[in-house]
């Protein structure tokens, strides 16, 4: 079965600090993987995906995640952080394609401090 | 840039009810989907359709729960007698495959269903 593990429920940087949220995956073949992220009171908002090619893929507001096939890992990572980048930050997979079903992990609360 | 809109933000309901819920998927879309979040947990896929029957759906999605595309541009969610367990977010998303099979689903704001 299809699985998607945020082992940090939390994680605290200072403004100006690079962030890491951590991502690892579980699939049976070649994952689609995708960063989400939820402000308050508002929806899911597409950050970035990785579906084949480079590892290291680059999206929305200066992020970027690293796919390592290897460590089954997909974390996101931005060089210097913001305080609006506060938020809640779900790594997603589907098979087979974008359309399939999304299996989320549990969440990540990212906190960034002035 | 095109929304995914749902209606309305906050229902309450009274359990053994029905409720509706509303979305709008983006105009070109031809995939739909309906997913939840209960408080605190994990957001969980319910439903997807496409081509105006269900093609998938979890588990979770039991008699109870039923999903209609009425006309060319609405996409809804009705539970029948609701639960108090059926409190939770319930977000619409919409994807468009014609692009490639890599676009991703776009999601509404979600509506939050409160149980009484």
């Amino acid at each position: 079965a299809q699985s998607v593990a945020q082992p940090e429920d939390q994680v605290n940087v200072a403004e100006g600090n690079p962030l890491t949220v951590k991502c690892t995956y579980s699939v049976s073949g070649n994952p689609y993987l995708f960063w989400y992220v939820q402000y308050p009171n508002r929806g899911l908002q597409f950050l970035l995906k990785y579906i084949t090619g480079d590892n290291l893929v680059k999206g929305s507001y200066g992020f970027e995640a690293e796919f390592n096939k290897s460590q089954t890992s997909f974390h996101l990572k931005k060089p210097s952080a913001l305080v609006s980048d506060s938020a809640l930050y779900f790594c997603a997979v589907t098979m087979y394609s974008s359309a399939s079903k999304i299996i989320f992990g549990s969440g990540t609360r990212l906190s960034i401090r002035p | 840039e095109p929304e995914v809109t749902q209606t309305p933000s906050h229902q309450v309901t009274q359990m053994g009810q029905e409720v509706i819920l509303r979305c709008v998927p983006i105009s070109n879309h031809l995939y739909f989907y309906w997913y939840r979040q209960i408080l605190g947990q994990k957001v969980e896929f319910l439903v997807s359709f496409y081509n105006n029957e269900i093609s998938e759906k979890s588990e979770i999605f039991d008699d109870q729960f039923s999903v209609e595309r009425p006309d060319g541009s609405n996409f809804t969610l009705k539970i029948r007698s609701t639960k108090l367990e059926d409190s939770a977010m319930y977000f619409c998303a919409s994807s468009d495959p014609r692009g490639g099979s890599n676009q991703p689903q776009h999601f509404g704001d979600g509506t939050r269903l409160s149980i009484l």
